[in-house]
């Protein structure tokens, strides 16, 4: 059971808008603490995404964006491409735990 | 271009240890925080460790603490995490990172590298 929350999978067709959820608690998320996203292709290296809640590194294009309220955060694509299938995954910090935490993960399918 | 390659992954018996180095280059590995990430089997990134930016400060998962040691040689330019008392539940893809933000709990992962795979079996 992953500290922040995210739903298994979404789908979308190729064009469309895709979110996708990271619920936190208030020991993360919600005490204030900043979210970050990655891209993860199966055997490659995991990709930063979004960093600061909303910020993209140069060259994630900007069919990316990030967004943080109260105890949750959400990864928005739009304009959803095929190379976009991946898993997904949102990223903060944990006082309780004193350490960094995932979430379980999203896997994003083009239909 | 910032490079991170691991290595010393491999197969060990349950009880058994290993030590897995991560060679960093492309950029000034002292002035950075770094941490090792694990992925289980079917499983999503998981958190184990991470060092300061010199070697003073060490953080664990409360999974690993006492089993794994995290450190870092900056002569070499290499980070590494020794790993005793290992169980199958350890089993999984081990990646390092370089950690970017301020402060601390800020930290976010702007580089990884490409993973080796620490199995525990008998």
């Amino acid at each position: 059971q992953s500290v922040l929350t995210q739903p298994p999978s979404v789908s979308g067709a190729p064009g469309q808008r895709v979110t996708i959820s990271c619920t936190g608690t208030s020991s993360n998320i919600g005490a204030g603490y900043d979210v970050h996203w990655y891209q993860h292709l199966p055997g490659t290296a995991p990709k930063l995404l979004i960093y600061g809640n909303n910020n993209r590194p140069s060259g994630v294009p900007d069919r990316f964006s990030g967004s943080k309220s109260g105890t949750s955060a959400s990864l928005a694509i739009t304009g959803l491409q095929p190379e976009d299938e991946a898993d997904f995954y949102c990223q903060s910090f944990d006082s309780s735990l004193s350490g960094w935490v995932f979430g379980g993960g999203t896997k994003v399918t083009v239909l | 271009e910032v490079q991170l390659v691991e290595s010393g992954g491999g197969l060990v018996q349950p009880g058994g240890s290993l030590r897995l180095s991560c060679a960093a280059s492309g950029f000034i590995f002292s002035g950075y925080a770094m941490s090792w990430v694990r992925q289980a089997p079917g499983k999503g990134l998981e958190w184990v460790s991470g060092i300061s930016d010199t070697g003073a400060g060490t953080y664990y998962q409360d999974s690993v603490k006492g089993r794994f040691t995290i450190s870092r040689d900056k002569s070499k330019s290499t980070l590494y995490l020794q790993l005793n008392s290992l169980t199958a539940e350890d089993t999984a893809v081990y990646y390092c990172a370089k950690a970017q933000g301020h402060p601390t709990a800020a930290y976010y992962f702007d580089f990884w590298g490409q993973g080796t795979l620490v199995t525990v079996s008998s």
